[in-house]
């Protein structure tokens, strides 16, 4: 089955300081990839979504992510973070091919970002 | 407003009382889900359907049943409710748009939650 790996789980970065969050996936396929973020009592609200073309994709609030396809990642990035970019950041991965036209996510467990002032 | 909904936002109830958490969207999405989200397991796929009177189980349907009668909603029914069912639940929902190998390919917006405990 396929799976999503975010190794870290909670990072604390002062303000202006760069972010970079890690996802890997198990799929050698095809897939479509998301990072959706989720802000305390909130529910979850997609930052920006990888479905072909550019590698490189630019999400809402300066995010942006790289498709890896080699390394089978989709890092989340950001130059200078805000404290009011703390939240809890999920990676996601639709293989359409495996799932037989479900439009099925699999979700990473989450990095919990604190941005201290 | 674009929005996913779900009722109730938060519910406290007991082992085997039948409960039903309804989700409803109003953007005539083909496309339905139901997620629970556990601290450090992130969010797990229980059922999901493509669309009316076509639902499929997910990652984790044991304990649950869903229906879609209408398109616009798509409520979670737990029948005998059990303690390892304490949870935060989210419903999704999103086009069904045709993609490669005819599959699904589309983003899937989320309602806000609702936060059950059982006792």
């Amino acid at each position: 089955a396929q799976s999503v790996s975010q190794h870290n789980h909670h990072v604390i970065l002062s303000e202006a300081a760069s972010l970079e969050l890690g996802c890997n996936y198990s799929y050698g396929g095809t897939v479509n990839l998301f990072w959706y973020v989720q802000y305390p009592g909130q529910h979850l609200q997609l930052l920006l979504k990888y479905f072909s073309g550019d590698p490189l994709v630019k999400g809402i609030k300066g995010f942006e992510a790289e498709f890896i396809k080699s390394k089978f990642s989709f890092n989340l990035r950001k130059p200078s973070v805000q404290w009011s970019d703390t939240a809890e950041y999920f990676c996601a991965v639709n293989a359409p091919e495996r799932t037989g036209g479900g439009n099925k996510l699999t979700f990473g467990t989450g990095t919990q970002l604190k941005v201290e002032l | 407003e674009a929005q996913v909904t779900q009722n109730p936002r938060y519910l406290i109830t007991v082992t085997g009382k039948k409960l039903t958490v309804t989700c409803s969207q109003n953007m005539n999405h083909e496309y339905m889900s139901w997620y629970r989200q556990d601290p450090g397991l992130g969010l797990r796929q229980i059922y999901y359907s493509m669309n009316v009177e076509v639902t499929d189980k997910g990652d984790v349907p044991e304990g649950y049943k869903v229906s879609r009668k209408e398109k616009r909603n798509f409520p979670l029914i737990l029948e005998s409710p059990s303690p390892n069912q304490t949870s935060l639940y989210f419903c999704a929902s999103s086009w069904a748009f045709s993609g490669l190998a005819g599959a699904i390919q589309e983003t899937q917006y989320f309602g806000p939650g609702t936060r059950l405990l059982v006792l």
